[in-house]
């Protein structure tokens, strides 16, 4: 069975600290998927990692993948009360499916 | 409108009672996704229609039935329901082709869903 675990699951933290979420998952996948939810929204995609090696920056976000280790990560360079939302990985196991981690929520203090 | 819009947002309903969830993407996309998202799971996903025909089915049981009339719309219709299927429930739709890219999930707004 597929799984894809995050951690931490909840994470608060100071404006201008750093901090990384991980996310490792149990099979194969080529892509890996990082999306934003904010309380009583919907889901909001960020990045698309699509190799081995990938890297993406977005603002005050960067995310990386490594398929050999099966890990992901969002790394959060100087956080700011903006970034306080509920953040998800998932992996696309096949072209019409995708599961997702558990979900981290973030949550950042001045 | 853009994007992927559902209806209603938020819908409570007894046990006996018959409903519908309806969504509609304006994306052009070509396969559309039921995902439940409750407290204490993970997102859950529920049905997936790819060109219209569906390719997946959790697990889900019979009392959620999903309906497909086109690429761009698509429905869960709810009867007999439980307690336990209170959740949000969020559509999303995508474009699959040959690059992978494509694939990113949009996702709808979500109707809140409470069964009394």
């Amino acid at each position: 069975e597929l799984k894809v675990e995050q951690n931490p699951l909840f994470l608060s933290m100071q404006e201008g600290k750093n901090y990384t979420i991980y996310c490792n998952y149990s099979t194969t996948s080529d892509r890996l998927y990082w999306y934003r939810q904010d309380p009583g929204k919907s889901l909001e995609s960020l990045f698309v990692l699509l190799s081995n090696g990938a890297v993406k920056q977005e603002g005050r976000l960067m995310a990386s993948l490594d398929t050999k280790a099966r890990l992901s990560t969002l790394h959060i360079t100087a956080a700011v009360h903006d970034l306080s939302a509920t953040y998800f990985c998932a992996v696309a196991p096949d072209v019409d499916d995708m599961r997702f981690g558990a979900g981290t929520r973030l949550t950042v203090k001045p | 409108e853009t994007g992927v819009t559902q209806t209603p947002r938020h819908l409570v309903m007894g046990m006996t009672n018959k409903k519908s969830l309806k969504c509609e993407q304006h994306l052009g996309h070509n396969a559309m996704y039921w995902y439940k998202q409750s407290a204490k799971k993970p997102l859950e996903l529920m049905f997936v229609y790819n060109f219209k025909e569906q390719t997946e089915n959790n697990s889900v049981p019979s009392r959620f039935s999903p309906e497909c009339p086109n690429s761009s719309h698509l429905f869960l219709h709810l009867h007999t329901l439980q307690p336990e299927d209170s959740a949000l429930y969020l559509c999303a739709s995508s474009h699959i082709t040959t690059g992978p890219e494509s694939e990113t999930q949009y996702f709808g707004p979500g109707t809140r869903l409470l069964v009394l």
